[in-house]
């Protein structure tokens, strides 16, 4: 089956540092990929789609600044979230969209971040 | 726009017990599909089901049965029989353009906490 990794699976940073997390499909090619979070006892929500070769579309409210994106080939996508924050902390969740098949995605296992 | 709507956001039943999980939807396209996932505490999603919007057959899966309904733009989620480990959050969600235009991320719903006690 479609399998989709993160890492690191769980981070601690320092405030003002910047953190970056991967998403990677492992055994299928994903044009597209999604990025969420999810803030503790809430729902998942989208931040940004990642486009292979392209620049990422964000979601509005989401600081195209502060939460960078790249999607440098077809099982990458990185997120770095720069000069994290406490208010950052969250848990990032990726998932990939199978190429030529656009209602199945994959999820990650998430990112938990930690920024003290 | 798309919404999915949770309207029970704990629920507590003792193992053994039937519990339906409700959801309800709104969205403008004429093709969509509906997914339910399971949330454990580790926080890795875990697939249940996806369901097109053209495909009006309930399904059946073990323990597991989802009601679609598109006159009441419903898809409900039931689990017979209970058990201690069907604790997790469950989330409704649906499929569709982002908001951005750039295509089919999902929609969650806020979540149903099921706490499953012996």
């Amino acid at each position: 089956g479609a399998v989709v990794s993160q890492h690191p699976s769980w981070v601690i940073c320092k405030s003002g540092t910047s953190v970056k997390i991967e998403c990677r499909s492992l055994d299928f090619q994903a044009t597209t990929m999604f990025w969420y979070r999810q803030f503790p006892k809430q729902s998942l929500m989208l931040m940004a789609t990642s486009n292979e070769g392209s620049k990422a579309t964000y979601e509005q409210g989401v600081e195209k600044d502060k939460f960078l994106i790249n999607h440098a080939s077809l099982t990458l996508s990185t997120l770095t979230v720069t000069s994290a924050h406490p208010e950052d902390s969250s848990f990032y969740i990726c998932s990939a969209r199978d190429r030529g098949l656009p209602y199945e995605q994959y999820f990650g296992p998430g990112t938990r971040l930690t920024v003290t | 726009a798309q919404k999915v709507t949770q309207a029970q956001t704990e629920i507590s039943v003792v193992e053994k017990e039937d519990v339906t999980l409700d959801c309800v939807y709104e969205t403008r396209d004429t093709t969509y599909y509906l997914f339910w996932y399971k949330q454990p505490p580790s926080g890795e999603l875990v697939f249940l089901i996806r369901r097109n919007s053209f495909d009006e057959q309930n399904e059946i899966s073990g323990r597991y049965s989802w009601n679609f309904q598109k006159s009441t733009s419903s898809f409900n989620f039931t689990i017979t029989a209970s058990q201690v480990v069907d604790s997790a959050v469950y989330f409704c969600a649906l499929s569709g353009l982002t908001i951005s235009n750039s295509g089919y991320a999902l929609n969650f719903g806020k979540g149903t906490s099921l706490l499953v006690t012996p």
